[in-house]
């Protein structure tokens, strides 16, 4: 177990809408990001929010946002969803970069969305 | 740009013999280099990272890398495959932008170790 939450674990919803994903960060990791693992593009890098603020964009689309509050956890919004967007959404979490470990990233188990 | 290369798509190995799973990288300046392995329905799980100082380096369940600067390479390796390592295994580099601490990753390498 990581120490990293997300939910739900599953979520099967229809083109069109929005869902929202929650990630609860490791106790004491400032760092959230979000991931894309899909069989087409493989593991995708979306945001990095660190300490409540936006850090790192990757390939995020414009439908899709996400914020971190002030007590660390993070959200991702998917908003007019497509079937390319059925995924597995990973949620890691790390120390502040440059603190001693403070590369790697911890993940969540993910949430598998599936879009029809 | 950062990117990592994992030339194999599946590895099998005979339970109990030596594994080797390659990684190449490309990246401007130093690299930050990682092991992560996914088993079925789990998220990723940290095995092991390179980051400076001895090139070979020890990580989780008896695996260790070995870090290549001439070569650009990163293998995981490990002297008696089980067949509990079966799963798929991602190298990844720390993406060197400013601020940025995301992670790049490989297309992954599904290990099977056959009994």
């Amino acid at each position: 177990d990581s120490g990293v939450t997300q939910t739900p674990k599953h979520l099967i919803t229809a083109t069109g809408q929005r869902v929202t994903l929650r990630c609860s960060p490791r106790s004491g990791d400032l760092s959230v990001y979000w991931y894309q693992q899909s069989l087409d593009q493989g593991l995708q890098f979306l945001i990095q929010y660190y300490n409540g603020e936006e850090r790192a964009k990757g390939n995020i689309l414009e439908r899709f946002s996400a914020q971190q509050f002030p007590d660390l956890h993070s959200e991702l919004n998917l908003s007019s969803l497509e079937l390319g967007d059925s995924a597995l959404y990973f949620c890691a979490s790390s120390v502040s970069p440059g603190t001693s470990g403070g590369y790697e990233q911890y993940f969540g188990p993910g949430t598998r969305l599936t879009v029809t | 740009a950062q990117s990592v290369a994992q030339p194999e798509d599946q590895v099998n190995v005979a339970e109990g013999n030596p594994l080797t799973v390659k990684c190449t990288y490309s990246v401007s300046g130093n690299p930050y280099l990682f092991w992560y392995v996914q088993y079925p329905n789990r998220g990723l799980q940290f095995l092991l990272k390179y980051i400076t100082g001895d090139n070979l380096v020890k990580g989780s369940y008896g695996f260790e890398a070995e870090f290549n600067k001439s070569q650009t390479s990163f293998h995981l390796k490990k002297p008696s495959a089980l067949v509990s390592d079966s799963a798929l295994y991602f190298c990844a580099v720390r993406d060197t932008g400013t601020g940025a601490n995301n992670l790049f990753f490989g297309t992954g390498t599904r290990l099977t170790v056959i009994p």
